[in-house]
């Protein structure tokens, strides 16, 4: 099956420590994104790839960071400089201009991490 | 000013009603526009997108631009229970610029 996953579903941290939440995809998309999202709201950008190795911030990535060493695979780190990472992240992907659907992008299931 | 706009609802229609959902923008070059369904506790799934002004239609379901007015709206025909959900706008600011803005969504309930 082609797709976007995401582990875990669930994560609870405690207060102070790093977490990883991963993300895979096999639809052979160059570009992959990381959303938070939070009661209410809607999705906020918090980093983006648009191809390996290159990655850019995007409007709340403080106290997060990534890493893109492989194009199926953009985990994201949910550091213990983030004041208030309790939220649902969802991990999005977004095949070529030239594939049709421009701008186009599809998510993953989503984690959703709860600070204890 | 926010940059995508939704009215939050709850929006409720009647079983078998035509639904009607908009949403405005607020930057005039913006390309591309997205319409996405989030059940709760689940993921947004992909109902359509648009980039020309006028209407696209897919089913029961119609996206239309206004770029003018900038403004995006969805009618879904012959709303089912199913339907019921929270609707998310989204846009690319720029052309080609593989960012999506999303709005804060409106929920939709439709009553059997």
């Amino acid at each position: 099956d082609g797709g976007i996953t995401q582990s875990p579903k669930y994560l609870f941290r405690k207060e102070g420590q790093n977490v990883t939440l991963s993300c895979e995809q096999n639809l052979n998309h160059d570009a992959m994104y990381w959303y938070r999202q939070d009661p209410g709201q809607g999705l906020r950008l918090i980093y983006y790839s648009q191809i390996v190795n290159d990655f850019q911030k995007g409007d709340i990535a403080e106290g997060y960071s990534v890493s893109r060493e492989k194009k199926e695979s953009f985990p994201l780190t949910v550091t213990s400089a983030q004041k208030n990472p309790t939220a649902f992240y969802l991990c999005a992907s977004s095949p070529p201009p030239s594939g049709g659907g421009r701008d186009t992008q599809y998510f993953g299931p989503g984690t959703r991490l709860t600070v204890l | 000013q926010k940059e995508v706009e939704q009215n939050s609802g709850p929006l409720s229609v009647p079983e078998g009603a035509i639904a009607s959902l908009n949403c405005t923008y607020s930057d005039r070059g913006s390309q591309s526009f997205f319409w996405y369904r989030q059940y709760s506790g689940k993921s947004p799934e992909l109902i359509m997108f648009i980039y020309s002004n006028g209407d696209k239609e897919d089913g029961r379901f119609t996206a239309q631009l206004n770029k003018a007015s900038q403004y995006v709206s969805l009618l879904i025909r012959d709303s089912q229970p199913s339907d019921s959900a929270t609707y998310l706008c989204a846009v690319t600011p720029l052309p080609y610029g593989n960012k999506l803005v999303f709005g804060a969504g409106t929920i939709l309930r439709v009553k059997s």
